[in-house]
């Protein structure tokens, strides 16, 4: 079965650049997810899309930005690179409100 | 915050005992879910129990969930090598915002 596909699965970057990940949710969901995880951390919730709009906010910086498109694809615009940034981005997906996230498998942001 | 907290933060155990982890949260939920993670990579769906549940059952996993006390756990019975991984519980609250809060998660070390 198709799973979520995240690329590029590593990114090393330098501080004040910009990156952009990207996210192709399984087939048929509509809701997209992104997640930050620093080192020995759990998982923080950075924003979430429904059917291409904006659904909920939480705690993305301000020089972050994302969108989803229209074929649902998401992607995760990171400006201005500080080494706090540093971590694994996740982006899931769900068909419906209150079932189960599906993961990728993350990309690991470097910033040196 | 919903965010749930998880403990211990970590367990090691040798291989054939059981395993308990346990979450607390403090808001309102519509279902509480478990996920696994491997090293570095994405968050796996476990099981999930609706806040009108009370015990739920998936193979060797058993899932309980207090309301009242706003506490679920998570038991891994005989427990193998192959379970060694973090282990966290998120909660949905089912409202308008959709998306889940995960805890801090439980490094599980099972001892060949």
């Amino acid at each position: 079965a198709a799973g979520v596909i995240q690329s590029p699965r590593h990114l090393i970057k330098e501080k004040r650049e910009t990156a952009t990940l990207k996210c192709y949710p399984i087939p048929r969901h509509d809701t997209v997810y992104w997640y930050q995880q620093g080192p020995g951390q759990d998982p923080q919730f950075l924003i979430s899309f429904y059917e291409k709009m904006q659904s909920d906010k939480g705690s993305i910086p301000d020089r972050f930005s994302a969108q989803q498109f229209s074929d649902y694809h998401s992607e995760l615009n990171m400006s201005s690179l500080e080494l706090g940034d540093s971590a694994l981005y996740f982006c899931a997906s769900r068909g419906t409100a209150g079932s189960p996230l599906h993961f990728g498998n993350g990309t690991r942001l470097t910033v040196t | 915050s919903q965010q749930g907290e998880e403990d211990p933060q970590a367990l090691s155990i040798q291989e054939g005992e059981n395993a308990t982890m346990n979450c607390s949260y403090k808001t309102s939920i519509n279902n509480l879910q478990w996920y696994r993670q491997n090293s570095g990579r994405g968050l796996v769906h476990l099981i999930l129990i609706r806040s009108n549940e009370r015990e739920k059952h998936s193979g060797r996993l058993r899932v309980t969930l207090d309301t009242s006390k706003k506490s679920s756990s998570l038991l891994i019975t005989a427990s193998r090598a192959a379970d060694t991984a973090s282990y966290f519980c998120a909660t949905d609250a089912g409202t308008g915002a959709n998306n889940l809060f995960f805890g801090t998660g439980t490094r599980l070390t099972v001892i060949p």
